[in-house]
């Protein structure tokens, strides 16, 4: 089971910043947040990950709680093109390869 | 770069008749993932290369299911006797790194292959 819990769906005008929540209060200190989107027919999309620290990079930003038991992926200009199933997974670090667990995700839905 | 492919991209099959799902990975990447993804589902892990050989085959369903990576780069799911509930995206990722690292690599997704048994 997916350790991880997201609203089901979230809508957001187009752009202005989407801010997607995830709990994960039983994260384990080795475990790091994953976000992944899934565009409608594609497959799952890298966006980022972290451990501890927020992270930023071209498509998003991570912020993750100082007890890290929940974080928020903010996509800071929202597109139509960002319509998406959005998912946060917790995976092992240190332990190798690990599949990815996915829950339901959240549907965000970019508004015109 | 050209990323993880899959082919065919539809398969439409016979209940009962024999599948197979090919996966090319990311050139350079040792780990091969296979997942499955139901309607309105996220994808569900069914097993793991490590170069040619099967690291975790822990989500395969059944014996009907099983892969193969025989040169450590291109992947096949075979599914015998397939089935109505066996209707499902199988996806495919590719990381580059191998483990033993703190830092677990990314999976990049193919666009999977859809699968309907009728």
């Amino acid at each position: 089971d997916a350790k991880t819990t997201q609203p089901p769906s979230m809508d957001c005008a187009e752009g202005r910043a989407a801010n997607l929540p995830c709990n994960h209060s039983t994260i384990s200190g080795n475990e790091y947040v994953y976000w992944y989107r899934q565009i409608h027919s594609q497959g799952p999309q890298y966006i980022i990950h972290g451990l501890k620290n927020n992270e930023t990079n071209e498509m998003a930003s991570l912020i993750i709680t100082e007890d890290r038991k929940s974080s928020t992926l903010i996509l800071p200009h929202a597109t139509l093109r960002d319509t998406a199933v959005y998912y946060c997974i917790v995976r092992v670090g240190n332990s190798g390869n690990t599949p990815l667990v996915f829950g339901k995700g959240t549907r965000l839905s970019v508004i015109a | 770069g050209a990323g993880v492919s899959q082919t065919p991209s539809n398969k439409v099959t016979e209940k009962g008749k024999y599948v197979e799902l090919r996966c090319d990975p990311i050139s350079g990447h040792t780990a091969l993932y296979w997942y499955r993804q139901s309607l309105g589902q996220g994808p569900e892990f069914l097993i793991y290369f490590q170069g040619t050989g099967a690291a975790d085959d822990s989500g395969l369903p059944n014996d009907r299911f099983f892969a193969v990576r025989p040169e450590g780069s291109v992947s096949t799911l075979k599914i015998q006797r397939t089935e109505r509930g066996d209707s499902a995206v199988y996806l495919c990722a590719s990381s580059l790194l191998g483990g033993g690292t703190s830092d677990p690599d990314t999976q990049y997704f193919g666009p999977g292959t859809r699968l309907t048994v009728l």
